[in-house]
């Protein structure tokens, strides 16, 4: 099972909702990512989990708080966004070490209104 | 540090071959990958390259590093209308990040 599954597939929200995003895998991957993607440009790396302890935050702004609560599940809570966080956020994992190679997830097309 | 550089479109006739090209600044990954994404989808682990190889070939595709000049190709043999989407080559840092680089993007347009 080469998988990475997210849900919601399509979010939208107003600028005072909460909501979260939610990824899984069960590959063993002990890596998980999350990426923003805006249309027609190469993903932006968010956030990195290494063994489930956040190891990597790419100067986010705090509206969006990463959460992984096991080796299989990421979360990405989301609150008071503006409509510029409006893109495609990509969850990915991988394993330490090996070949490094991320496989990605669906993703989930956010929409802020 | 890191930056990777890709021509940003390519057009090719069906059962044509197609070159998507790469270049790259950072020597010192280890793996250098090709990923595909598909409108409206997500990125597809397509094929790697280890980075004391020249060639590697899987099916239709052929990847080619010049680790001299930098550059990084994928050969698509024999494209199909299903190959049209949007190609990442994509380097791994080899610092405790071990955060990938990717390129700006090929957007590849397969027509019949």
């Amino acid at each position: 099972d080469t998988e990475v599954t997210q849900t919601p597939k399509h979010l939208v929200m107003g600028m005072t909702n909460k909501k979260s995003l939610k990824c899984e895998q069960h590959m063993g991957h002990r890596a998980m990512y999350w990426y923003k993607q805006k249309a027609k440009k190469p993903p932006e790396l968010m956030f990195v989990y290494s063994y489930e302890k956040l190891s990597i935050n790419e100067s986010v702004p705090s509206r969006f708080s990463p959460e992984c609560p096991n080796s299989s599940l990421l979360n990405l809570h989301l609150h008071a966004l503006q409509p510029e966080d409006s893109a495609l956020y990509l969850c990915a994992s991988s394993q330490p070490g090996g070949r490094y190679e991320q496989f990605f997830g669906p993703g989930t097309r956010l929409t802020v209104l | 540090g890191e930056d990777v550089e890709q021509s940003l479109f390519l057009s090719v006739r069906e059962g044509d071959s197609s070159v998507i090209n790469c270049t790259y600044t950072d020597s010192s990954s280890t793996y250098l990958y090709w990923y595909k994404q598909e409108p409206g989808a997500g990125l597809q682990l397509l094929t790697y390259i280890f980075s004391n190889m020249d060639m590697k070939q899987d099916q239709r595709l052929t990847v080619l590093l010049n680790k001299k000049d930098k550059h990084l190709s994928l050969r698509i043999a024999d494209t199909q209308t299903g190959d049209s989407a949007i190609y990442f080559c994509a380097g791994i840092l080899m610092d405790s990040s071990y955060k990938l680089i990717f390129g700006s993007g090929t957007r590849l347009l397969v027509r019949p």
